[in-house]
């Protein structure tokens, strides 16, 4: 069976930082594409990053570039979020998900993770 | 970036009804177009992939269409299970994007 399993998420104070972790069982981690999605409150679906599986490839959306970074673990099967110079608008749940790398979709999610910036 | 735009933003329909939801992309993108639902509280759910097929043990009541930039997912017969969040996303390149999504509300 498949699980993505994030943790790491909480209350922190803006300017402040976080490690997000997803733990994956279950597929040939180090074969995949792995995203961060993250979603506000009552809002929809934003992409944050994706990493190649052997890690040499990343790419992040503009809201994050240069206070985010992705990274693995493939000894380990853990994908990492960590999260520098925190804003309230990175508020969100944030979710893991793998990539299907011929079709190109998210077939796999983890449960989210809840991050909230505030003072 | 690819924007993707969704309508209607919202729907409100009753048990046994056919509904159609559409999604256009900003640019073509092929084929690379999924749809997902999402249930409050829950992770997103693949429901269709490359614009028209169907994952593996969602019901056949869904169904999808289109390539370049005009897509649609149809529901034949809603059931009370379907009354959710529906979000189509492009793949064809980076950044992904989602569209804003369709909350289908029972009438």
């Amino acid at each position: 069976e498949v699980q993505l399993v994030e943790s790491g998420g909480g209350l922190v104070q803006p300017g402040g930082s976080l490690r997000l972790s997803c733990a994956a069982s279950g597929f040939t981690f180090s074969s995949s594409w792995m995203h961060w999605v993250r979603q506000a409150p009552g809002k929809g679906m934003v992409w944050v990053s994706r990493i190649y599986g052997d890690g040499t490839t990343t790419n992040y959306g503009d809201s994050v570039k240069g206070r985010f970074t992705i990274s693995r673990d493939n000894a380990k099967n853990t994908l990492y979020l960590q999260m520098n110079t925190l804003r309230a608008e990175d508020t969100a749940v944030y979710y893991c998900a793998r990539e299907n790398s011929t079709s190109r979709f998210y077939d796999y999610w983890g449960q989210g993770t809840l991050v909230t910036v505030s003072s | 970036d690819i924007q993707m735009t969704q309508s209607p933003s919202s729907l409100s329909a009753s048990v046994g009804d056919r509904v159609t939801i559409t999604c256009r992309a900003s640019q073509s993108i092929g084929t690379y177009l999924n749809w997902y639902q999402q249930k409050p509280g829950k992770a997103p759910k693949l429901l269709i992939y490359a614009a028209f097929s169907l994952q593996s043990g969602v019901p056949s009541r869904f169904s999808a269409g289109g390539s370049g930039t005009d897509f649609t997912l149809t529901i034949s017969s809603l059931q009370p299970e379907d009354f959710a969040t529906y979000y189509c996303q492009q793949s064809y390149s980076t950044p992904r994007t989602f569209g804003q999504g369709t909350t289908l509300e029972i009438k």
